[in-house]
């Protein structure tokens, strides 16, 4: 069985930084792409950053390109966020998410986290 | 604003068919397929349609998806009161460097 856990979110002041990690099992973790997507409270979805299986290609949204890092560990299986210079609007629940192939594009989620909520005071 | 545009909400009654549909580009639905996703409140979302029109073994035939040039639509026949949830599509877009996309969702109630 697939499974995704989030952890390290919480609470955090606006321009300091915080690290998301997502525990991947029940699938070979390198040989797929990978994501975050994030979602404020009561809003919709956003696509926040994908890596590819081998890393070779990963992209950022606009709204955070320049203050998030996404990485992984094939070997411990793992996915990372790390997350600089925390906006308010960066508040949101944040899900670590799979993808069907080795690549990021066309996007196919199919396995998604519980999630993990960031909140960026003033 | 998304750059996939959907209607912020649709409703039918059970048993009948309703359409929910997602408005892009040449850069994105134009040029790459498109997926659905279904999210029950207080849930993660779950994927219903890849590659366009393809299902995950376990998701119903009930739900279909097609595109159309920069369209994309997510049919939803024989409406149960269990689709009651919200409805992203999304898709991959090759501007300003490539970046995945998706759209401002779809509230379906289940009258």
């Amino acid at each position: 069985e697939v499974q995704l856990v989030e952890s390290g979110g919480g609470l955090v002041q606006a321009g300091r930084s915080l690290r998301l990690s997502c525990a991947a099992s029940g699938f070979n973790f390198g040989d797929y792409a990978m994501y975050w997507v994030r979602q404020r409270p009561g809003k919709g979805l956003e696509w926040v950053s994908g890596i590819t299986w081998n890393t070779g290609i990963i992209r950022y949204a606009d709204s955070v390109k320049g203050r998030f890092t996404i990485s992984r560990d094939n070997v411990k299986s793992f996915l990372y966020l790390q997350m600089d210079s925390l906006r308010t609007e960066d508040t949101a629940f944040y899900y670590c998410v799979k993808d069907r192939t080795s690549m990021i594009m066309p996007t196919t989620l199919d396995y998604w986290g519980q999630g993990t909520l960031v909140t960026v005071s003033s | 604003q998304s750059v996939l545009t959907q209607p912020p909400s649709a409703s039918g009654t059970p048993g009948q068919r309703v359409t929910i549909s997602c408005s892009g580009g040449t850069s994105n639905i134009g040029h790459n397929t498109v997926s659905w996703y279904q999210q029950v409140p207080g849930t993660a979302p779950k994927l219903l349609i890849y590659n366009s029109n393809q299902r995950p073994s376990g998701v119903p035939d009930r739900f279909s998806g097609s595109t159309s040039g920069t369209s994309a639509s997510l049919v939803i026949s024989g409406l149960q009161s269990e689709d009651e949830a919200d409805y992203y599509c999304a898709a991959w877009d090759d501007s300003l460097n490539g970046r995945g996309l998706f759209g401002g969702g779809t509230k379906l109630t289940v009258l």
